[in-house]
C-alpha cells in the first residue's frame, strides 16, 4: 500500500542552523506530496505542496522538491528560528475524485534552541 | 474567520461509555474527514463524507461511527471506548480534493 517514511526525531538544532528532514514515499501511482506542520496545541497546517515530479514547493523559507527518481520530498530551510519548533508531517495523496485521503508519515519533532 | 472548530478540546470518558466528538465548519466545504492520531504515530483516516455520502476506511473498527446531519456539522461516535482508543481526533474539511484541506485543533480523548 501507499506509505510515507520520515526521518526519526526528535531533531534539536541551534537557531540559524540549516535544517533537513528526510521524507521518502511508496505509491502505486503519481501522488501529490505535502508537508504539514503542527504547532503545540493546534491542528495541522499545510506548509507546502508539490503536485508533480520536479516541482518545488516553498513557504516561509521552507522548500521541498518532488524527486520522482528517488521517491523523495525532503524538507529544507536555510536558517531556522525558534518559532519553527513544531512537529512536521510529510504526506501524500493519490487524489481521485471521491477519495481525497492523505497518508501521513509519523512526524518529526523539531526543537530550535536560541 | 472561516474555520473548523472541534469540541471539546479535551475529553475524558470511562471505559465502555459511549462518547461523541463534534466538528463544525464555516467554510461550506463539501468534504469532512475524521483522522485518528495516536501518540507518536501518523494521523490515520477513519472515514470521510462527501456531502452526505459516507466513506468508511476498510480498517476502521465498527466501534467508530459518524453522522453528518448537515453541511456544517459532523460527529464522531465511539460506541464502547477501549483504552486503545485514547488518541487525538482530528477533523478536517476540503472543498473537493486534497488541496484545500483545513484541519481543526483536534480533540484529545482519554479513556479511564
Amino acid at each position: 500500500g501507499d506509505s510515507v517514511t520520515q526521518m526519526e526525531g526528535p531533531v534539536t538544532l541551534s537557531e540559524e542552523a540549516f535544517l533537513t528532514i528526510n521524507c521518502t514515499y511508496t505509491a502505486t501511482g503519481y501522488p501529490s506530496l505535502f508537508w504539514y506542520v503542527q504547532y503545540p496545541g493546534e491542528g495541522l497546517q499545510l506548509l507546502l505542496k508539490a503536485t508533480k515530479a520536479d516541482d518545488k514547493g516553498s513557504n516561509k523559507g521552507f522548500e521541498a522538491t518532488y524527486r520522482k527518481e528517488t521517491t523523495s520530498f525532503h524538507l529544507e530551510k536555510g536558517s531556522v528560528q525558534v518559532s519553527d519548533s513544531a512537529v512536521y508531517f510529510c504526506a501524500l495523496s493519490l487524489s481521485n475524485f471521491g477519495n481525497e485521503k492523505l497518508t501521513f508519515g509519523t512526524g518529526t519533532r523539531l526543537t530550535i534552541i536560541p | 474567520d472561516a474555520m473548523v472548530i472541534q469540541n471539546p478540546r479535551y475529553q475524558v470518558t470511562q471505559f465502555g461509555k459511549p462518547v461523541t466528538l463534534s466538528c463544525s465548519q464555516t467554510l461550506n466545504h463539501n468534504v469532512m474527514y475524521w483522522y485518528q492520531q495516536k501518540s507518536s504515530q501518523a494521523p490515520k483516516l477513519l472515514f470521510h463524507y462527501y456531502d452526505k455520502d459516507f466513506n468508511n476506511e476498510a480498517d476502521t473498527p465498527d466501534n467508530f461511527q459518524s453522522r453528518r446531519p448537515n453541511t456544517s456539522f459532523c460527529f464522531l461516535d465511539i460506541r464502547s471506548p477501549g483504552l486503545g482508543d485514547a488518541a487525538m481526533y482530528l477533523c478536517a474539511t476540503s472543498p473537493r480534493g486534497v488541496y484545500g484541506y483545513t484541519f481543526g485543533s483536534g480533540t484529545r480523548l482519554t479513556v479511564v
